[in-house]
C-alpha cells in the first residue's frame, strides 16, 4: 500500500458527460501527479501540483483540468467525453520541498470506461 | 522530448531463472531513471531507482545498470519467483520537476 488512495475505483459514464476523480495523497507530501494510462498511448504524464499550485502540464487535453484543495487533495476534471478517453487515471505524489522530487508513489487508480 | 524505449514487450522465464529488461533514452540531460513494477489492478510500484552519478545499483534480487554514454539502462532480476510476474516499467526523467517519460513495459511472466 503507497499510502496514495484514489476514488472510486471505476466509474463508467456515457459520452459528453463529465466526471471528477479525487486522489488523497501520501501524509506529508506535497506535489500530486496524474498520469493517464491506455494501451495504445501507455503511461502519460498529465499535471502536477504543488502545494495548490500547478507546476507543470504535459498531455492533458484542454477538456481536462485538475486543482488541489489546501488539504492537498487534488481532483481530475474531465469533461465532454469522448470513447477514447476510457482509460486508467493514477495519482501520484511525492515528498519535496521545493516541486521537484525524484521518488513518486501511485495511487490504486480510477477505471473509466465512457460508453 | 524524451523518448523511452523498452524492450522486449514479453518476457518468460522459468522459475530461478534471470530476467534483463533493456531500456534506451535519448534526452543526455535525463538524470534520473526508476523502474516501476505494475500488479493487476494496482498502480506501479516503485521498486528500484538509479541516479546518473552511479553506474550500477542492487536491492536483494533486482539491480539496475546504466551506461550514460550509450544511453541505455537494464534491470536485472535474479532468481525469479511467480510473484515476480507484473509489468515492469522503465522510465527516465531529469532536474527541474522529474517528470517520468515511460517506456512501454515489459509484461514478465515466471513459470513454476
Amino acid at each position: 500500500d503507497s499510502g496514495v488512495t484514489q476514488t472510486p475505483k471505476h466509474l463508467i459514464t456515457a459520452t459528453g458527460q463529465r466526471v471528477t476523480l479525487r486522489c488523497s495523497p501520501r501524509s506529508g507530501d506535497l506535489s500530486v501527479y496524474w498520469y493517464q494510462q491506455s494501451l495504445d498511448q501507455g503511461l502519460q504524464f498529465l499535471i502536477q501540483y504543488y502545494n495548490g499550485e500547478e507546476r507543470a502540464k504535459g498531455n492533458i487535453l484542454e477538456r481536462f483540468s485538475a486543482q488541489q484543495f489546501p488539504d492537498l487533495h487534488s481532483e481530475l476534471n474531465l469533461s465532454s467525453l469522448e470513447l477514447g478517453d476510457s482509460a486508467l487515471y493514477f495519482c501520484a505524489s511525492s515528498t519535496s520541498t521545493s516541486g521537484s522530487s525524484y521518488e513518486q508513489y501511485f495511487g490504486p487508480g480510477t477505471r473509466l470506461t465512457v460508453t | 522530448g524524451e523518448n523511452v524505449e523498452q524492450h522486449p514487450s514479453t518476457l518468460s522465464v522459468q522459475e530461478g531463472d534471470s530476467a534483463v529488461i533493456k531500456c534506451t533514452y535519448s534526452d543526455s540531460a535525463s538524470n534520473y531513471f526508476p523502474w516501476y513494477k505494475q500488479e493487476l489492478g494496482k498502480g506501479p510500484q516503485l521498486i528500484i531507482d538509479i541516479r546518473s552519478n552511479v553506474g550500477e545499483k542492487k536491492d536483494q534480487r533486482i539491480a539496475v545498470t546504466l551506461n550514460k554514454t550509450a544511453k541505455h539502462f537494464s534491470l536485472h532480476i535474479t532468481e525469479t519467483q511467480p510473484e515476480d510476474s507484473a509489468v515492469y516499467f522503465c522510465a527516465a526523467s531529469k532536474g527541474g520537476s522529474y517528470i517520468p517519460t515511460f517506456g512501454r513495459g515489459t509484461s514478465l511472466i515466471v513459470h513454476p
